[in-house]
């Protein structure tokens, strides 16, 4: 069982409001994904970290979300300026190490639904 | 890029009868390919890693993958209900800074 801790499970934000969620990667895991699960199933890459630095991000990320996996802290992404289509589930993952052939585990999520 | 698709989108097994699903992917090139679990409002488990042509088993759930037909599929032996849940196929990029792309899965449902 993955032990990537995820927190809030869920959060309620209206528009405009920030909305912020943090991950614990399992120990040991230097490499951490997140990722946005809309209601259809659809995966979209956001952002990847190795140690604290980024290693690719999407432009929507770049633009409207900050994150960021400070040493010996949560990662954490926020978004600065929720919108309604940020509806979703925002999955963590994380890596033993950055090559492909490793396995991401994941977190459960945390679910945001921006009213 | 890579694109992914499984199908069916859903499928209804009986409890014990093998269920079977597949994905295709658009880029021969891959090497990693993995097959995850999501049960509902949880987190992906994963299932099967596998990396060269044939079949990889891990307890009941066994992949096959065929890169030059650009197709893998997984096989759950004898299904219970508790294996109701949406399965991903999972594809790494082979370029760059890798990523996971991931199918829209399919929701199996496991009759008692």
């Amino acid at each position: 069982n993955s032990k990537v801790i995820q927190t809030p499970r869920y959060l309620v934000k209206g528009q405009g409001q920030k909305a912020k969620m943090r991950c614990i990667p399992e120990k040991g895991h230097p490499v951490v994904f997140w990722y946005q699960q809309n209601k259809n199933n659809e995966f979209k890459f956001l952002i990847n970290f190795q140690n604290q630095e980024v290693l690719q991000q999407i432009d929507m990320t770049e633009k409207r979300f900050s994150a960021e996996c400070p040493s010996n802290s949560p990662c954490s992404l926020e978004i600065q300026s929720s919108e309604a289509g940020d509806s979703a589930l925002y999955l963590c993952a994380s890596s033993p190490t950055g090559g492909s052939e490793n396995t991401l585990y994941f977190g459960e999520g945390s679910r945001l639904i921006v009213v | 890029q890579q694109k992914v698709q499984q199908s069916p989108e859903s499928l209804t097994v009986s409890e014990g009868a093998m269920a079977s699903l597949n994905c295709t992917f658009s880029d021969g090139t891959s090497n990693n390919f993995r097959w995850y679990r999501q049960h509902s409002a949880k987190g992906l488990e994963v299932l099967v890693s596998i990396f060269s042509d044939g079949e990889k088993e891990e307890g009941r759930f066994t992949a096959h993958l065929n890169r030059a037909n650009l197709h893998v599929s997984l096989h759950i032996r004898e299904p219970q209900p508790s294996d109701s849940a949406v399965y991903l196929c999972a594809v790494s990029t082979s370029s760059g800074s890798w990523q996971l792309i991931f199918g829209s899965g399919t929701q199996l449902t496991v009759m008692p």
